[in-house]
């Protein structure tokens, strides 16, 4: 059984460009979850989804952010018209349910670097 | 505001001794208190979760508290290895109502 797949692990973008992270959760995991960390900092909750729908997205930046997880295939995190400060490492997380004394398994992360 | 503090940014211990980490929390009232390791470049793993009504947990040479009074959880490493230098971290869990919400981690260091 896969854990969490995240890809790319590495991406580059120069500012204004388009950044797609994406995940693939758990097999039989429908929560997906995902978060930002800059260095010497904590994890950062950005959005919450169950397949098609978005559950909580309050800490995700309202402009050039989203997020979706469609019936079929994996989780997308998109940034449109990238800048310097998104650069960071992106985690995905999904559970089979919603944390409710539930673990969260982790992806191993893409690390956006905007130049 | 609520606000989630592990002890400190930073732990070095003595290899074979007990690293204790300190979780603590405002503001907050979860059903549950995870922790997990990180390792560098690395996604977190879970190790441990403790219910809110339960004091104590413990595996292999892992144990954890939580203390809904003072509103903190320690984390306890016995016979400390080079193997365990890692971040850990502390994250909340409000049975169901949110996602977790972690801590900045201590970053700990055993040393030989």
């Amino acid at each position: 059984n896969a854990g969490v797949m995240q890809n790319p692990r590495h991406l580059v973008r120069r500012r204004g460009q388009e950044a797609r992270l994406r995940c693939s959760p758990m097999k039989g995991h429908s929560h997906v979850y995902w978060y930002r960390q800059l260095p010497e900092e904590g994890l950062k909750f950005m959005v919450y989804l169950q397949k098609e729908n978005i559950i909580d997205e309050s800490g995700m930046p309202k402009e050039r952010f989203s997020a979706e997880f469609p019936k079929e295939g994996p989780s997308i995190l998109r940034i449109q018209q990238v800048v310097r400060g998104d650069s960071a490492a992106y985690f995905c997380a999904s559970s089979p349910r919603l944390t409710g004394g539930t673990e969260a398994f982790f992806g191993q992360g893409t690390r956006l670097t905007v130049v | 505001s609520q606000k989630i503090e592990q002890n400190s940014e930073a732990l070095n211990i003595q290899e074979g001794k007990t690293a204790t980490l300190t979780c603590n929390y405002t503001n907050y009232s979860p059903a549950y208190l995870q922790w997990y390791r990180q390792d560098p470049g690395r996604g977190p793993v879970f190790l441990l979760l403790i219910r809110e009504n339960e004091k104590e947990k413990r595996k292999e040479r892992l144990k954890v508290t939580f203390d809904t009074t003072l509103k903190q959880s320690l984390f306890h490493i016995t016979a400390s290895q080079p193997a365990d230098s890692a971040t850990y971290l502390c994250a909340l869990d409000n049975s169901g109502n949110t996602p977790l919400v972690f801590g900045k981690g201590t970053r700990l260091s055993v040393i030989a």
